[in-house]
This record gives structure tokens, sequence and C-alpha cells, in this order.
């Protein structure tokens, strides 16, 4: 059974480049999340996907962040003009729709961003 | 507002010892959910258990227990006889309605060491 994969898992690149990270989430889940960590802090939502459609975005996410979800399999998360404060470490989760509520979410290992 | 409080940052035991994780959390909703993920060193979250607000019944998974008390809005997790691989920091998680169908709201997390 594969898990939710990320990549890259590190991403170190200069202030002001734009960054694209990929998730591929466990194949039978339609929704699709986006979170970020930083050190010390538990994930904070930044958007989520059921199948294609973007159903939420969090205000963490400004302009220059976008993700799309290409025929509701993977995902990307691009930024754009990178900045310090982006630095941090992108989690990616699926799940299932559930019926009965909120089905539980399966993380990846995350793309750690360092921005120099 | 939704709102998750881990108090304890940092706990430190020694292995055998029986230790409990707090988790106090805040929502206007009558219906919710709770989740617990464990985080190892190497990262990727783990999901632990997910409990809905309809179900008070507390739950034992081997040395993991869970006491969930609407009455103090608490979802406490206990580890019984710990050990060095119990090492990890430990998040608590809400989901309502009144947030989001789906995103998690997280704790900042505890630090648990079981030292030998």
């Amino acid at each position: 059974d594969t898990g939710v994969s990320q990549n890259p898992r590190h991403k170190i690149t200069k202030r002001g480049q734009n960054v694209t990270f990929r998730c591929d989430p466990i194949s039978e889940h339609n929704r699709l999340y986006w979170y970020r960590q930083t050190l010390g802090q538990g994930p904070e939502f930044l958007t989520y996907f059921q199948n294609e459609a973007q159903l939420e975005k969090s205000r963490l996410l400004s302009d220059r962040f976008s993700a799309e979800r290409p025929k509701g399999s993977f995902s990307t998360l691009e930024i754009q003009r990178t900045e310090q404060g982006d630095s941090a470490m992108y989690l990616c989760a699926s799940s299932l729709q559930g019926t009965l509520g909120p089905q539980p979410q399966h993380f990846g290992d995350g793309t750690r961003l360092s921005i120099l | 507002a939704q709102k998750v409080t881990q108090a304890q940052t940092e706990i430190s035991v020694v292995e055998k010892e029986d230790v409990t994780l707090d988790c106090v959390y805040e929502t206007r909703d009558t219906t919710y959910y709770l989740f617990w993920y464990k985080q190892p060193p190497s990262g990727e979250l783990v999901f632990l258990i997910r409990r809905n607000s309809f179900d008070e019944q507390n739950e034992i998974s081997g040395r993991y227990s869970w006491n969930f008390q609407k009455s103090t809005s608490s979802f406490n997790f206990t580890i019984t006889a710990s050990q060095v691989v119990d090492s990890a920091v430990y998040f608590c998680a809400l989901s309502s309605r009144e947030g989001s169908q789906g995103n998690l709201i997280f704790g900042k997390g505890t630090k648990l060491s079981v030292k030998p």
C-alpha cells in the first residue's frame, strides 16, 4: 500500500525565486490537503481539494501561493517570489470523503523549504 | 472560534512510566471530531485516533488510551508503560463545521521524551 508521496524532500532556494512542490496522494483518496508547519508549531491548513476542485483556501495562502490538482490525481503547490518567511515544512495529506464526518488524513513526509 | 490547546510543551519520562498528554479544545459546534497524531523524529505525521463528539466512551488500544470529556472540553491521551519508541511530538487536532468541512486545527504539540 503506497502512502502519500511528496517531492522534493528538501528545497533550498534564494529569496525571490519561484518553487514548486508535488504531492501524490494515496490512489483511492479523493481529498487532498496542503499544510505548512514551522518549527515548534502544529501544521497550519493552507488549502484542500476534493477531486480536482479547490474547495477552500486559508487566509494564510497569499497571492504568491497557488495550488492545482489537475485531473484529481497529484497536486502541485507553487510559491512565487519566495520570502524568508516562507521557510517551513510543507505537508500534504489525503483522505477519503466520508459520509460520517471527516476521515483521517494521511500525511506525507513533507517538503522542507529553506530560503537563503 | 475553533482552537486546540496543548499546554504541555515538553514532557520527559523514564521508560515504563505512564504519561498523560493533555488536550483542550474550543468550538461552537455540537458536532465535531477530535484526532491525535504522532510525529516521530523522522517527520511523518501518523494518525492515531478519531473521535466524534457524540461518542464519549473512552478508548483503549494496546498501551494507548484516550479520555474524552465534553464537560471539560478535553480529549486526553495516556500512554501506559512508556517505551523509548514512544518519543515523538504528539498533536491533538479538531475538525468541525464552524471551520470547514475537512481541514484540521492542530494544537502546538507536546514533545514526549522517553529515556531508557
